[in-house]
């Protein structure tokens, strides 16, 4: 199976500050990475496939990099709404699908 | 708009079973894949179990393989899991998802449902 590790496991940041949040998969996958955003009491929500596709409807602020092992989500300046937990999940290898440990973004 | 609505989940004992159901609106169910995604409380997301649009295709996570079973009823637009033999570590809320892309079972999940909690408990 692939195991995905992200990191930090937190971050603490500012409004207006900008955000990098890392993945690591532990054989290639190419380009078959997702990025989710989870606020407290609601569902997982996509914000970029592929990698470095932006998901319809997601702010521009939002960007994502890489192949083959090491993946980036770059929120370029922190808004109130982004405090949240972002997941990584790979989609290369089937069964099974797996996800990173997730990223708490903390207010500072 | 895309709708997918849990329902099943509750208080159950160790060694018992529970299925699940997700009822789909909004979009052609039976050209895309569906899958299950738990999370326990606190906790991140784990895969539990995901389906084909013609059920030729099934996967389960090691965790559930052999306990748990998915299904799916297109003629229906609902998706199931059969959960049996339950322990207490499958305590989560239980979400269904549906993929992005049209008959790609290996995928992202765009649409997810609000969840249903199960809770295995003596």
């Amino acid at each position: 199976d692939i195991q995905m590790t992200q990191s930090p496991s937190s971050v603490s940041a500012s409004v207006g500050d900008r955000v990098t949040i890392t993945c690591r998969a532990s054989q290639g996958i190419s380009s078959w990475l997702a990025w989710y955003q989870q606020k407290p009491g609601k569902a997982p929500k996509l914000l970029i496939y592929a990698a470095s596709s932006l998901q319809s409807g997601v702010p521009s602020r939002f960007s994502g990099s890489g192949s083959g092992t090491d993946f980036t989500l770059t929120i370029s300046s922190l808004q109130p709404e982004d405090f949240a937990t972002y997941y990584c999940q790979q989609a290369n290898s089937f069964p099974p699908l797996t996800f990173g440990g997730g990223t708490k973004v903390e207010i500072k | 708009e895309v709708q997918l609505v849990e329902s099943g989940g509750g208080l159950v004992q160790p060694g018992r079973s529970l299925r699940l159901s997700c009822a789909a609106s909004g979009f052609t169910f039976d050209d895309y894949a569906m899958h299950w995604v738990r999370q326990a409380p606190g906790k991140g997301l784990e895969w539990v179990s995901g389906i084909s649009w013609n059920s030729g295709s099934i996967g389960y996570a090691d965790s559930v393989k052999g306990r748990f079973t998915i299904s799916r009823d297109n003629a229906k637009n609902s998706l199931y899991l059969q959960m049996n033999s339950l322990r207490a570590e499958d305590t989560a809320l239980y979400y269904c998802a549906k993929a992005l892309r049209e008959r790609s079972l290996s995928e992202y999940f765009q649409h997810w449902g609000q969840g249903t909690l199960v809770t295995v408990s003596s």
